[in-house]
C-alpha cells in the first residue's frame, strides 16, 4: 500500500516565520500531490494540487514543491490564520492522506 | 455557489446500517467525480471511496470494502454513501467532497456529517 508520510508532526511557529512540512510518498506519485488546510471542526481546503499549482483564492505566501517521492509545502511568512493542521495526499494511485502536521504558536 | 451538504449521521448499532447523503450545487454534477473522506476523533482525514461522474466506476479503501456502497443519482444531483455491517471504528465526521477528474484534488468539501457507531 502506498503510504504518505509528513514531518514534523507538529510545528511550533511565531507570526512571520517561514515554515517548511515535508510529506514523502513510499511509492513515486509522479506530480499527483496536494495540500489542504483545516482548522478545528471545519472541513478541509484545498491549498495546492498537482504538487505547485496554487488554488485560486490562497495567498502567494503558500507554495509547494517537489515531484516523485519527496515534496514540501512552504509558508514564506506565517500569518495568524495560518495556524492550523495541514494534510498532504497523493492521488496517483487510488487516493492516501499523510497524518497531518499541525502548526502552533510557538 | 458551489455548495456539498451533507445529512444522514447519527447514531448507528454496531453491525447496523446508516445512509449518508450529499446534495450538491453550483456546478454541473455529472461530470465531477464525488469522494467521501472521513476523520475518526482527534485524528487524521482517511479516504473512504469514490465514484466517477457517470456513476461507473467505484472505488473503495480496504477497510470499507464489501461493507460501504457509494452510488450516485444524477438527476438529483446527490451522492450516497451506503455502509452496512458498522463497527466502531467506523466512528467519525463524513465528509463528502468533488473533483474535476479521477486524477484530481479534491476541490470543493461539504460542512460533514458525525457518525457515531455504539450500542
Amino acid at each position: 500500500d502506498l503510504q504518505m508520510t509528513q514531518s514534523p508532526s507538529t510545528l511550533s511557529a511565531s507570526v512571520r516565520d517561514r515554515v517548511t512540512i515535508t510529506c514523502r510518498a513510499s511509492q513515486n506519485v509522479s506530480n499527483w500531490l496536494a495540500w489542504y488546510q483545516q482548522k478545528p471542526g471545519k472541513a478541509p481546503k484545498l491549498l495546492i494540487y498537482k504538487a505547485s499549482s496554487l488554488e485560486s483564492g490562497v495567498p502567494s505566501r503558500f507554495s509547494g514543491s517537489g515531484s516523485g517521492t519527496e515534496f514540501t509545502l512552504t509558508i514564506s511568512s506565517l500569518q495568524p490564520d495560518d495556524f492550523a493542521t495541514y494534510y498532504c495526499q497523493q492521488y496517483n494511485s487510488y487516493w492516501t492522506f499523510g497524518h497531518g502536521t499541525k502548526v502552533e504558536v510557538k | 455557489e458551489v455548495q456539498l451538504v451533507e445529512s444522514g449521521g447519527g447514531l448507528g448499532q454496531p453491525g447496523g446500517s446508516l445512509r449518508l447523503s450529499c446534495a450538491a450545487s453550483g456546478f454541473t454534477f455529472s461530470t465531477y467525480t464525488m469522494s467521501w473522506v472521513r476523520q475518526a476523533p482527534g485524528k487524521g482525514l482517511e479516504w473512504v471511496s469514490t465514484i466517477s461522474g457517470s456513476g461507473i466506476s467505484t472505488y473503495y479503501a480496504d477497510s470499507v470494502k464489501g461493507r460501504f456502497s457509494i452510488s450516485r443519482d444524477n438527476s438529483k444531483n446527490t451522492v450516497y454513501l451506503q455502509m452496512n455491517s458498522l463497527r466502531a471504528d467506523d466512528t467519525a465526521v463524513y465528509y463528502c467532497a468533488n473533483s474535476q477528474w479521477l486524477v484530481a484534488a479534491f476541490d470543493m468539501w461539504g460542512q460533514g456529517t458525525k457518525v457515531t457507531v455504539s450500542s
